[in-house]
């Protein structure tokens, strides 16, 4: 079985430019997860879904930060402008929802802001 | 004070030996608590999750939870050199939060 696809794998962008990762559920899971990892901050959770409805995004930072999930298989994390203070890797994660959060990550989008 | 702490590490046991890693939390009201493997450079994977107090084993592994003392603790025995790895604990309370790993070096 396939397993959460996120895309781009690697991002390179600059300074106030609009970027956009993507995240691709396990089929059949109804909860997916964004995450931010850094060194220095640990991972943290952005924003998550339970039925492409947006549950708590308390986490997002601030408003050039936005997430949508427009059906069960696909999900985006958008930043604009993107500023060098973004660059971190992006996970998104899967769960079978209801009581469970058993979460199932993706590789992760590795994110450089020059 | 920090939601869910761990200590940092680096924790350097020898091949074989038992690990121990613990975690303590601050929300009461958390009732789902689960443990992630990261290697560096990957995603985190998730080992096991356990929801009542007292120990769940699985493998190598066994998770111990204790809600009224808010702890929540993962043995890794007969440790081996593929075990080195940063863990994660996470709690689901009113948030859903990990915790900052502790990495574990395990040496032969």
């Amino acid at each position: 079985d396939a397993g959460v696809i996120q895309s781009p794998r690697h991002e390179v962008t600059e300074m106030g430019q609009e970027v956009t990762l993507r995240c691709k559920p396990i089929s059949g899971h109804n909860s997916l997860f964004w995450y931010r990892q850094t060194m220095m901050r640990g991972l943290e959770l952005l924003i998550y879904f339970n039925n492409n409805v947006p549950i708590d995004d308390s986490g997002m930072p601030e408003d050039r930060f936005s997430a949508k999930m427009p059906n069960a298989s696909f999900s985006t994390l958008k930043i604009q402008p993107s500023e060098p203070r973004d660059s971190a890797v992006y996970f998104c994660a899967s769960s079978g929802g209801g009581d469970s959060y058993e979460q199932y990550f993706g590789p992760g989008t590795r994110l450089t802001v020059t | 004070q920090k939601e869910v702490e761990q200590n940092s590490g680096p924790l350097s046991v020898p091949e074989g030996a038992i690990a121990s890693l613990n975690c303590t939390y601050s929300d009461r009201v958390s009732q789902s608590f689960f443990w992630y493997r990261q290697y560096s450079g990957k995603s985190p994977e998730l080992i096991m999750s356990i929801y009542s107090n007292g120990d769940k084993e699985d493998g190598r592994f066994t998770a111990q939870l204790n809600k009224a003392s808010q702890y929540v603790s993962l043995l890794i025995r007969d440790s081996q050199p593929s075990d080195s790895a940063t863990y994660l604990c996470a709690v689901k309370g009113q948030n859903f939060v990990f915790g900052p790993g502790t990495r574990l070096s395990v040496l032969p």
